[in-house]
């Protein structure tokens, strides 16, 4: 069991570019989640995924952010046309199932926007 | 709104002494408290869980005392020792709730 694979581990792309990043749950899990870690807010929650289905997406920015789950085997979080604001930890997560059961961080990938 | 609060932001012990990390919470839907250990360029890695039906969860040296009246845990990290040297998440969630709230965390130092 490798754990939560998260890909690349830092990404650095220039202001108004767009940034994929990609999660690969433990196989089995049912729930993926993608938090954003940064030193000023912390953890924070952005969406959720139950069996492929988006459940909440309560935590993303509405405008630029978007996390797809095309197959129980990835989840990618894509920022269009990235702000400084952005540069953060992104943590994706997974676990099999709803609250009160282990939740499996990845690595994270570090994202800085110049 | 800060709905989990962990304090001390940092703290530094000497190796073999116990550290004690707390956090409190205001949600009274909050049945659901796990602690994470994050090393630097690590994600959180699960440490210790506890519900809020429990008032004491041990596992070896680490051990979560809950007071569920005052919306108040701690975790108590006994023998410290300079591996333990990380930081530590309090989260929170409620029944059947998937979203966990995060406190800011605390950054341990273990002195040899």
């Amino acid at each position: 069991n490798a754990g939560v694979i998260q890909t690349p581990r830092h990404k650095v792309t220039g202001k108004g570019q767009e940034a994929t990043l990609w999660c690969e749950p433990i196989s089995g899990h049912s729930a993926v989640f993608w938090y954003r870690q940064t030193i000023v807010q912390g953890l924070e929650f952005l969406t959720y995924f139950r069996n492929q289905a988006p459940i909440d997406d309560s935590g993303m920015p509405k405008e630029r952010f978007s996390a797809q789950m095309p197959n129980q085997s990835h989840s990618t979080l894509k920022i269009q046309s990235t702000q400084p604001q952005d540069s953060a930890v992104y943590l994706c997560a997974s676990s099999s199932g709803q609250g009160g059961t282990e939740v499996f961080f990845g690595k994270g990938t570090r994202l800085t926007v110049v | 709104q800060q709905q989990v609060r962990q304090s001390p932001q940092s703290l530094t012990v000497w190796e073999g002494e116990t550290a004690i990390l707390n956090c409190s919470y205001e949600n009274s839907a909050f049945d659901y408290f796990p602690w994470y250990q994050q090393f630097p360029g690590e994600g959180p890695a699960l440490l210790i869980a506890i519900r809020s039906v429990s008032d004491k969860k041990e596992d070896g040296r680490f051990t979560i005392f809950f007071n569920k009246r005052e919306k108040k845990l701690s975790l108590h990290i006994t023998d410290s020792q300079p591996g333990d040297s990380a930081t530590y998440f309090c989260a929170a969630s409620g029944t059947g709730n998937y979203k966990y709230v995060f406190g800011a965390g605390t950054r341990l130092k273990v002195i040899a």
